[in-house]
């Protein structure tokens, strides 16, 4: 069982606007700031937010981040086909000492 | 142009150690730490433990404590990632990324099969 929560799946049409949650703790995304990784099957991830609400260069801006308290979510706005993949929230927890990752939500473009 | 390619897959047998190599190219390799990450088969990411530039630190998650080393060749531009007494359960595609918290660029990443 992960540390940190998110919704194993989430859907939407094309266009929709689509929110991922992803729930901690005081000891980890109370505390510090959350990165966002998109993963298509049997590829690497990819870094799409980093520092809760950045995002990298070439990631469209249809993504964004955001956090408040011990949770954090991440947006994808005018969902389009190719957005079908994997996401994770990561993040350092203080208490473990140690980079902890969401269990991941399969987006589904219907 | 950022590049981190990894050594190619393995099969070991319950009990023996695997080495992953690491090698870094299109930036200067002693400016960032390294993080390696793994994915068993149909799971999620699980963050193993982490690098710093130039060595001078390493943090590994307590779940590998004892059991993992990571380490790097600055002058290869090389990081690796060496986990001892494999069991089934180690079997997973293992990641490196640029910094600490997985990072900007990753490897493609090494199938490590544990099987006797």
């Amino acid at each position: 069982q992960s540390v940190l929560t998110q919704p194993p799946s989430s859907s939407g049409t094309p266009g929709q606007r689509v929110t991922i949650s992803c729930s901690g703790s005081n000891s980890n995304i109370g505390t510090n700031t959350v990165n966002w990784f998109q993963q298509f099957p049997g590829t690497a991830p990819k870094l799409i937010i980093y520092n809760n609400n950045e995002r990298p260069s070439g990631v469209p801006d249809r993504f964004s981040g955001s956090k408040s308290g011990t949770s954090a979510s991440l947006a994808i706005s005018g969902l389009q086909s190719e957005d079908e993949a994997d996401y994770y929230c990561a993040v350092w927890d203080d208490s473990l000492s140690a980079v902890v990752f969401g269990g991941g939500t399969k987006v589904t473009v219907l | 142009q950022v590049h981190l390619v990894q050594s190619g897959g393995e099969v070991k047998m319950p009990g023996a150690s695997v080495r992953v190599s690491c090698k870094a190219s299109g930036y200067t390799f002693s400016n960032y730490g390294i993080s390696w990450v793994r994915q068993a088969p149909g799971q999620g990411l699980e963050w193993m433990g982490w690098i710093s530039s130039n060595n001078v630190y390493t943090n590994y998650a307590p779940k590998f404590q004892g059991r993992v080393s990571m380490y790097s060749d600055t002058s290869a531009s090389t990081a690796y990632m060496e986990l001892r007494s494999l069991r089934s359960d180690d079997t997973a595609v293992y990641y490196c990324a640029r910094g600490r918290i997985g990072g900007d660029y990753w490897g493609q990443g090494t199938l490590v099969t544990v099987s006797s």
